[in-house]
């Protein structure tokens, strides 16, 4: 069955620090990936996706992630973490290439920033 | 901007009580989805639909059902609402086709559901 895992459940980080949040999955096929956001008390956004090509992808807000298939992951990346970053980022497989839509999501990590 | 809009942001409900989780979507998406979101745990999926009055089981359906008459619209129902499923409850909404193909999720904001 496919699966997403994140490793780090909690990870702080000084303000303009680098950040890496990992992501590994489980899928027979190049699958769908995504990265999502969740600012307190909201609902998700989507950060960055990967369908194909260009392995190394831009999103959003400054953060990049690259999909590297030898290690089943998709890891997030930001050169510099600004305060407003402290979130919970999930890392989600979209099954079937996608075609019904629906995600699988791992559990998540929390960011914290310190000052 | 995609709105995808959850009815009720916080609802309190008794055991027992039937519940109705309403979500609306304006870019006429085809597919809609609940997802169950319970700390450590992250979202699971409930149920999903690619159409109307299509219905597909999640993850972790069981205790639910959901209804789909019209493409804007997804509602989750609890039938006879039980302690263990308080829970945040999140709604989304994805095109099958065009720039926001496959999985390219909008969320609503969630509603945060305390069964006493």
């Amino acid at each position: 069955a496919q699966s997403v895992t994140q490793p780090d459940i909690h990870i702080t980080v000084s303000e303009g620090a680098s950040l890496e949040l990992r992501c590994n999955y489980s899928y027979g096929a190049t699958p769908y990936l995504f990265w999502y956001v969740q600012s307190p008390g909201q609902g998700l956004q989507l950060l960055l996706k990967y369908f194909s090509g260009d392995t190394l992808v831009q999103g959003i807000k400054g953060f990049e992630a690259e999909f590297k298939r030898s290690q089943s992951s998709f890891n997030l990346r930001k050169p510099s973490v600004h305060w407003s970053d402290a979130a919970e980022y999930f890392c989600a497989v979209a099954p079937y290439g996608g075609s019904q839509g629906n995600l699988i999501f791992g559990k998540g990590t929390k960011l914290s920033v310190k000052p | 901007d995609v709105k995808v809009t959850q009815s009720s942001r916080y609802l309190v409900k008794r055991t027992g009580e039937k519940v109705f989780l309403e979500c609306v979507q304006d870019m006429d998406h085809e597919n809609m989805f609940w997802y169950r979101q319970d700390p450590g745990l992250g979202l699971r999926l409930i149920y999903f639909s690619y159409d109307v009055k299509m219905k597909e089981k999640g993850d972790i359906p069981e205790g639910y059902s959901v209804s789909r008459e019209k493409k804007e619209r997804f509602s989750l129902i609890l039938e006879s609402a039980s302690t263990n499923q308080t829970s945040m409850y999140l709604c989304a909404s994805s095109s099958s086709s065009g720039s926001d193909y496959a999985g390219k999720a909008f969320f609503g904001q969630g509603t945060r559901l305390t069964v006493v």
